[in-house]
């Protein structure tokens, strides 16, 4: 039962470059979302999604793009890297079923230095 | 619109004492209310929540939280910490979309020997 999976782990990108950061889920959610975490700041949210081929965007979403194309599958891409960018990215999950809808599973992060 | 703030960015209890970590909310409507725990290089992880009933809410790890809405306060409590409980701790509030959540900045527990 892997629940969210995040890959990379970590990754260093340098000012300009562009990437992917993957994450899959295995429990049939149909939500799924996109926070950046940094130092002291919580959890800010990028994007979220209600379901495939529907997405929204949250409090930060400059400088982001997503897709969500299947259930499973929800990536965050970065266009053109800037040093602000530099945080830690958490994907979650969560089931619309009632008293469950906003109970959010989350990935282990994916650490990303822009430098 | 809906948030959180906790007061308090870090806590030290000693192993065995009563852990309080405060949390007060500010919504337009009959909020959601949660607690996560992060431990180091981990995602978060639900502790507990409200949404409606008992105010008094049970979670994993012998900790609980009372929703107070005539002091806008969702305090998380522990009668006696854990050298296990040392993570850093979220507490959260619905948005009013319904679809996501709004997190406070987090509380870093310490727990002593």
């Amino acid at each position: 039962n892997a629940g969210v999976t995040q890959t990379p782990k970590f990754r260093i990108l340098k000012i300009g470059q562009s990437m992917t950061l993957q994450c899959t889920q295995d429990m049939n959610h149909n939500y799924m979302y996109w926070y950046r975490q940094d130092p002291g700041m919580g959890l800010k949210l990028i994007y979220y999604s209600v379901g495939a081929g529907i997405t929204d965007k949250g409090e930060v979403p400059n400088g982001y793009n997503v897709s969500r194309s299947t259930t499973e599958d929800f990536p965050l891409r970065l266009e053109l890297a800037a040093p602000s960018q530099t945080s830690v990215y958490f994907c979650a999950s969560s089931d619309p079923l009632p008293g469950h809808i906003l109970v959010q599973h989350f990935g282990d992060g994916t650490r990303l230095s822009i430098l | 619109a809906q948030s959180v703030t906790q007061l308090g960015s870090h806590v030290s209890v000693s192993e065995g004492a009563l852990v309080l970590l405060r949390c007060n909310y500010s919504s337009s409507v009959p909020p959601y209310l949660f607690w996560y725990v992060q431990y180091p290089n981990q995602g978060l992880q639900l502790l507990l929540k409200y949404t409606t009933g008992a105010t008094l809410v049970k979670g994993i790890n012998g900790f609980e939280a009372e929703f107070k809405k005539s002091e806008t306060s969702f305090h998380l409590t522990k009668p006696s910490a854990h050298m296990s409980d040392a993570a850093e701790y979220f507490c959260a509030v619905s948005q009013n979309s319904g679809y996501a959540l709004n997190f406070g900045k987090g509380t870093s527990l310490l727990v002593t020997p």
